[in-house]
Formats: C-alpha cells, sequence, structure tokens
C-alpha cells in the first residue's frame, strides 16, 4: 500500500520566491503534521490538522508560512517571499485516529521529505 | 535547554558491539517514540512507548516515566544499523510530537 508522499522532493528557490509544498497522506488517515528539519537538527513541529481542521498551528515561524488541508486529505504547506533560513527539509507525516479504546497516542508515518534550498 | 536531549550525539562503534542511546525529557508525556533517519530524509519508527520495554529484533527500548528517561539499545550492531535515531515525546494533551537533535550512529564493518 502507498505511503505518504510528498512533492517535489527538491526545491531551489530564489530569495523572496514563493513555494508550494504538497503532502499527499495515507488514505483514511485523520491526522497530518508537518515538521521542519533543519540541517543536523531533528524535526521541529509546525502545523497539525484533523480532518480538514487546522487545530494547532503554533509552530509556523511567522505569517508567511501558511498551510491548508482543504478536503481533509491532501495537504499544501505554501512559504511566501522565501528567505534563505527557510532552507531545511519539510516532512509530512500522518496518522489515523482512533476514537474508542485506550489512546496513549499513535505512529506517525512519515513521509521523504521535500528539501527546499532557498538562494 | 530543550525539552528531549539526546546522548551521545555521536557515537562510532565496531560491528558486533552493544549500542546504547540515551533520551531525557522535561515534559509530562503520553508517549515516547524512537525514530529511524537514513541519509536522504526518510523517517521509520521504530518503538511507541508509554511505560516499560519493548524488544524488535536486535532492538530494544525502555522507559523510565518516574525518571523521564528512555534508551535504545542496538545488540549484535551492524553496518545496516548506521543512522540517525531520533528520540521524540508527545507532551500530555498534544497532538505533535516534539524531537531530540538526533544521534548520528556509524557501525563500522
Amino acid at each position: 500500500g502507498a505511503g505518504v508522499s510528498q512533492s517535489p522532493r527538491y526545491k531551489v528557490a530564489k530569495r523572496g520566491q514563493d513555494v508550494a509544498l504538497r503532502c499527499d497522506p495515507i488514505s483514511g488517515h485523520v491526522s497530518l503534521f508537518w515538521y521542519q528539519q533543519a540541517l543536523g537538527q531533528g524535526p521541529e513541529f509546525l502545523t497539525y490538522f484533523q480532518n480538514e481542521a487546522q487545530l494547532d498551528k503554533s509552530g509556523l515561524p511567522s505569517d508567511r508560512f501558511f498551510a491548508e488541508r482543504p478536503e481533509g486529505s491532501v495537504s499544501t504547506l505554501k512559504i511566501q517571499r522565501t528567505q534563505q533560513e527557510d532552507s531545511a527539509v519539510y516532512l509530512c507525516a500522518s496518522s489515523l485516529r482512533r476514537w474508542r479504546g485506550a489512546y496513549n497516542g499513535e505512529t506517525q508515518y512519515f513521509g521523504p521529505g521535500t528539501r527546499l534550498l532557498v538562494l | 535547554k530543550n525539552e528531549v536531549e539526546q546522548s551521545p550525539q555521536n557515537l562510532t562503534a565496531q560491528e558486533g558491539e552493544f549500542i546504547t542511546i540515551n533520551c531525557s525529557y522535561s515534559v509530562g508525556i503520553s508517549a515516547l517514540h524512537w525514530l529511524q533517519q537514513h541519509p536522504g530524509g526518510g523517517i521509520v519508527s521504530l518503538f511507541m512507548l508509554s511505560s516499560g520495554k519493548k524488544k524488535h529484533g536486535r532492538l530494544i527500548a525502555t522507559i523510565n516515566i518516574q525518571e523521564k528517561h528512555s534508551s535504545l539499545h542496538i545488540t549484535a550492531s551492524h553496518p545496516r544499523d548506521s543512522a540517525v535515531y531520533i528520540c521524540a515525546v508527545r507532551p500530555q494533551g498534544a497532538q505533535k510530537l516534539v524531537f531530540g537533535q538526533g544521534t548520528r550512529l556509524t557501525i563500522n564493518p
């Protein structure tokens, strides 16, 4: 079965350019996460969707970052007026939230990431 | 101070050695994850723990909730185990994961 896919895998942008990064989660997964991973660092949380609702966007570093998931499946992370400090790998993950029973957390399935380089 | 700290940051060992990677965290959690990341970016979930110990093949993960500490062990290490191992916690009441900075493991033949 298909896992989480992301596109493009690599993106080179000129400073000031807008970019859009796409995430296709595993079919039926309710939860979707975006993370940013700088070189040599662990990932950092950006935003979280439950279906189409963006429930947490506390990690978005500035108002240049915008994410949407209008139909509760595919998500797009948009970065406006890119800056050099935006260069990173952007990771998407999805999980299937269980609504019943004990719930201590779920496995998140990660996509391969989009490596963004802003020149 | 980061909420999740891993040690060591880098570890080089010979094939066959027993490997231990440590993770300490400072917040209340509902679960702790150990993840593996190979060059090129792909992240794979190894374990999710909320108590005790889990074993999968040559990998063992333990957690001590009272001490806010977890360890990942690899027995009979092999060069294909070379990767970055990342500890991540799920804070209580949150959906997101908070990650450590990762431990880069290199196993030489």
